[in-house]
C-alpha cells in the first residue's frame, strides 16, 4: 500500500542534542512538507519542497534542517538551536498542483527534556 | 500574511446537524480545504472549495464565499466517531504552502 512513514513514533532526546525526525513516502509525490503542531493548536509550516534538491522556509523554520536529496525521503533535523522542540512533527506529501490535498504519515511525538 | 479563525470547540449531539465556521484573511488565495483530525493521529483531507457555493461529499458539505472570505464544514447525522478535530487551510496563490487554522473540536455525545 502507498503511504507516508514517520518514524519512530515516539521520541524522547536530551536539551542541546539534535535529533532527525524520518519520513518516507511511496505515493510518487513531488512536494513534501513539515508541519508542527501543539497541544491545542493547528499545524505550523517549517520547511517544504516542491522539488528533490529544492526546499523553502515555512512560517517557523528557526532551529530546524531538512534536506531533499531523494523523492521519497524529507528528513526533518530539530537542532539544539530550536528553544522549544517538544511537539508533535507531521510530514506530509502531495502531487503538484494547486488543489492537490496533502497526504500525512502518522507523526512523531518528540520530547526534549 | 495569513490568518484563520474557527471557533475551538463546539459540541452537539448523535444525529444532530452542526457548522463549523471559517474565516480568513490572505494574500492571494486558491481555494478553502478541510482537514479531520482525530486525537493523536494523522490529519486526513475532507474537502476542497475553490469556487463560491457548496460541494456536498456524503453526510459532508463544504461552502465557500470568496467575497466574504468565509466558508464553513457542514456535518450532518452525526455519529460518535465525527468527534474529531476540525482544521481549515488556505493556499496561498503561486505555491503549495498550505496555511491551517487552529482547528476546531467536535464533540459529539449520545
Amino acid at each position: 500500500d502507498g503511504g507516508i512513514t514517520q518514524s519512530p513514533k515516539y521520541l524522547f532526546r536530551k536539551e542541546g542534542q539534535n535529533v532527525t525526525l524520518s519520513c518516507e513516502q511511496n505515493l510518487n509525490h513531488d512536494a513534501m512538507y513539515w508541519y508542527r503542531q501543539d497541544p491545542g493548536q493547528g499545524l505550523r509550516l517549517i520547511y517544504y519542497s516542491q522539488i528533490v534538491n529544492d526546499f523553502q522556509k515555512g512560517d517557523i523554520a528557526e532551529g530546524y534542517s531538512v534536506s531533499r536529496e531523494k523523492k521519497e525521503s524529507f528528513p526533518l533535523t530539530v537542532t539544539s538551536a530550536q528553544k522549544n522542540p517538544t511537539a508533535f512533527y507531521l510530514c506530509a506529501s502531495s502531487i503538484s498542483g494547486e488543489n492537490s490535498p496533502l497526504h500525512f504519515g502518522n507523526g512523531t511525538r518528540l520530547t526534549v527534556t | 500574511g495569513q490568518s484563520l479563525e474557527q471557533p475551538s470547540e463546539v459540541t452537539a449531539v448523535e444525529g444532530a446537524i452542526v457548522q463549523i465556521n471559517c474565516t480568513y484573511q490572505t494574500s492571494g488565495f486558491y481555494g478553502l480545504s478541510w482537514y479531520q483530525q482525530h486525537d493523536g493521529g494523522a490529519p486526513t483531507f475532507l474537502s476542497y472549495n475553490a469556487l463560491d457555493g457548496l460541494e456536498e461529499t456524503g453526510r459532508f458539505s463544504s461552502f465557500l464565499s470568496r467575497s466574504d472570505s468565509y466558508g464553513y464544514l457542514l456535518l450532518q447525522e452525526l455519529q460518535m466517531k465525527d468527534s474529531a478535530s476540525y482544521f481549515c487551510a488556505v493556499r496561498n496563490t503561486g505555491f503549495q504552502k498550505l496555511v491551517f487554522g487552529t482547528g476546531t473540536r467536535l464533540l459529539v455525545s449520545p
